[in-house]
């Protein structure tokens, strides 16, 4: 079965600083990667997904990840931050039969002024 | 039309109320899925619809009842629960059951009294 693990609980970043969210997965084959983003009491809105193929993948909002094999991860990044990007932010993993998709933990982001 | 609605957004019930909650895309999507999220944690899969036809039932009980009258409509019938139901349920929906990401309504706030 499939998991996902963010390590990171909550992170604070000054405004315009750069940023990057882990994220660890554990998974037999090439999975299926997504990052959401939550503000509080809403819905998740997807910012970017990794099926196969180019390993660096954009999203919305100017957010990038990297897919590593060899490290299992899919680490989310922005080169600067915005106070409006405050929120709860969530891996996901789908396994290929892709009859579900697991979440991790959450890693909640603060933006100092 | 490239959203999934929910309704109500707010609803307080009493422990012996039946209610439901209600979902709606028109994006064509034929997967459909139900999520319970509780304060500062992931959302947890509770039912998946594939082709208006159970597919998952992560093992919820039975105060718990989906129903998808077309593919256009998700509905949770609740009866009988319990405070420990309050929690913010999402309603989600894709092309396909799994892979190819979902799009999230904003949710129902539920507390239970």
């Amino acid at each position: 079965a499939q998991s996902v693990t963010q390590p990171d609980i909550h992170i604070t970043v000054s405004e315009g600083a750069s940023l990057e969210l882990r994220c660890n997965y554990s998974y037999g084959a090439t999975p299926y990667l997504f990052w959401y983003v939550q503000s509080p009491g809403q819905g998740l809105q997807l910012l970017l997904k990794y099926f196969s193929g180019d390993t660096l993948v954009q999203g919305i909002k100017g957010f990038e990840a990297e897919f590593k094999r060899s490290q299992s991860s899919f680490n989310l990044r922005k080169p600067s931050v915005h106070w409006s990007d405050a929120a709860e932010y969530f891996c996901a993993v789908g396994d290929s039969s892709a009859s579900k998709i697991i979440f991790g933990s959450g890693t909640r982001l603060s933006i100092r002024p | 039309d490239t959203e999934v609605t929910q309704t109500p957004k707010h609803l307080v019930m009493g422990m012996t109320n039946k209610k439901s909650l209600k979902c709606e895309q028109h994006m064509g999507h034929r997967a459909m899925y139900w999520y319970k999220q509780k304060a500062k944690k992931p959302p947890e899969l509770m039912f998946v619809y594939s082709y208006e036809k159970l597919s998952i039932n992560e093992s919820v009980p039975s105060r718990f009842s989906p129903e998808c009258p077309n593919s256009s409509l998700l509905n949770l019938h609740l009866h009988a629960l319990q405070p420990e139901d309050s929690a913010l349920y999402l309603c989600a929906s894709s092309q396909r059951q799994g892979a190819s990401g979902y799009t999230f309504g904003s949710g129902t706030r539920l507390t239970v009294v």
